[in-house]
């Protein structure tokens, strides 16, 4: 079974840009949930979304966006680049029903770099 | 707000004894994930601990939660080299919301 793809793997871009990151849950997971890692504030947790809908939002700015389209697979947008948004962004998979078990699969990430 | 705590923030320890890593969450929750992360690499599921006094183990690493203290541990018997790695807790609040909110995590390193 196929876990989660992320594409691009790294990604050197500068101030002002935007960039939109992929992610490929496992087949069958609705759950796409995505997280920001830097050394400074650790792992935060960007958006959720379960269905094409997005069921949950973390504290990030507008610039900060995403979508999920009928196969699952969702994108992550972040406009007008500072150099704070350098970070490794996570996906994380999961089937999307709340309580129980409910494992998180995650992917490799998208290494970001904001010159 | 939920918050979550870990300690130590790093642990140096030699192969063969026996350490355990603490984690203190804020608010009700009955659900709590330990993850491993290698050195630029994502983060691989360990365990997940869904009620009071659950308790779970794999090979050297034991994990175990007290809802009611708001505490989990995770405890590792005879060190050895592969272990070493940062491990995060995670919990997920009691509100219908699947947001995982992360420790800091603890950076462990075996020392042969």
């Amino acid at each position: 079974k196929a876990g989660v793809t992320q594409t691009p793997r790294y990604l050197i871009k500068t101030r002002g840009q935007q960039v939109t990151l992929s992610c490929s849950p496992i087949s069958g997971h609705r759950s796409v949930s995505w997280y920001q890692q830097t050394p400074g504030q650790g792992l935060q947790f960007l958006f959720e979304y379960f269905s094409e809908t997005q069921r949950n939002k973390g504290n990030f700015p507008g610039r900060f966006s995403g979508r999920q389209f009928s196969n699952s697979r969702s994108e992550m947008n972040v406009s007008t680049l500072e150099l704070g948004d350098s970070a490794l962004y996570l996906c994380a998979s999961s089937l999307g029903g709340y309580g129980g078990v409910e494992k998180l699969f995650f992917g490799s990430g998208t290494q970001l770099s904001v010159l | 707000e939920l918050k979550v705590e870990q300690n130590p923030l790093f642990l140096s320890m030699q192969e063969g004894k026996n350490y355990t890593i603490y984690c203190n969450y804020s608010t009700t929750s009955d659900r709590l994930y330990w993850y491993r992360q290698d050195p630029g690499k994502s983060l691989e599921s360990l365990f997940v601990l869904l009620s009071n006094g659950a308790v779970k183990q794999e090979g050297r690493l034991m994990a175990s939660l007290d809802t009611k203290a708001r505490l989990s541990t995770l405890h590792i018997t005879a060190a050895v080299h592969d272990l070493s790695a940062t491990y995060f807790c995670a919990v997920v609040s009691n509100f219908g919301n699947e947001k995982l909110t992360f420790g800091t995590g603890t950076r462990l390193t075996i020392i042969p």
